[in-house]
């Protein structure tokens, strides 16, 4: 079965500072896609960015960035040059086998970036 | 583009009773999910639908929660009757071949 942790309830960050969320997942599957969503506090999920198992580039998606170590099964999502308006809940989670053509996401629980002025 | 339309956005009811969610997903989108996302924790797949086909509703609580897709387009959710650890946030997806787009959701709060 698949599994997502993210181990950290919180985080802090200053404004304009880098920031890692770390996530490690777990599948026997060789072929799977991770992702990140953000969640502010209105509910809504945003999808950030995202990487497939067999992608040979870290993906990139504008101040987002994936790095991607698959040894380790880990996902992290550094964000540089943080925003007031990077404060929300962000989420790592992976999709069923690419091959399957489905796609039901299995969810971590989640971290909370908080940016302070 | 109109993102997925989800209501209501808001729901207080009292447990054993009933309550419907809705979703129209994006025009086009075949596979249409809804998720339930307790507080503190991540969204957690319900049911998956393939046009107006079951995919997976191994996580759906049958015997109190039922949802349809008429004509492979707009959905909804029941929970009959509701219990005090539903209060959540539904939340509804949909997808064409590829790349979610999700609701608003509604959050729900059973007293």
């Amino acid at each position: 079965a698949q599994k997502i942790t993210q181990t950290q309830p919180g985080m802090f960050v200053q404004e304009k500072e880098a920031v890692t969320l770390d996530c490690t997942y777990d599948t026997s599957d060789p072929s799977y896609g991770l992702f990140w969503y953000k969640q502010p506090s209105s509910g809504e999920m945003i999808f950030l960015i995202y990487q497939g198992s067999y992608d040979q580039q870290n993906a990139t998606e504008g101040r987002y960035s994936l790095n991607f170590q698959k040894a380790r099964k880990s996902a992290n999502l550094v964000i540089s040059a943080s925003q007031l308006g990077d404060s929300a809940m962000y989420f790592c989670a992976m999709s069923d086998p690419l091959n399957t053509g489905f796609q039901k996401l299995v969810f971590g629980t989640g971290t909370r970036l908080l940016v302070s002025p | 583009e109109a993102g997925v339309a989800q209501s209501p956005r808001y729901k207080i009811i009292e447990k054993r009773q009933s309550v419907a969610f809705w979703c129209n997903p994006i025009s086009g989108h075949a596979t249409l999910y809804w998720y339930q996302q307790i507080l503190g924790q991540g969204p957690k797949l319900l049911i998956q639908f393939q046009n107006n086909g079951v995919v997976d509703d191994s996580q759906l609580p049958k015997d109190r929660f039922s949802a349809e897709r008429l004509k492979g387009v707009d959905s909804t959710l029941k929970i009959q009757p509701a219990k005090l650890e539903d209060s959540a946030v539904y939340l509804c997806a949909s997808s064409p071949p590829f790349g979610y787009t999700f609701g608003s959701g509604t959050r729900l709060t059973v007293v």
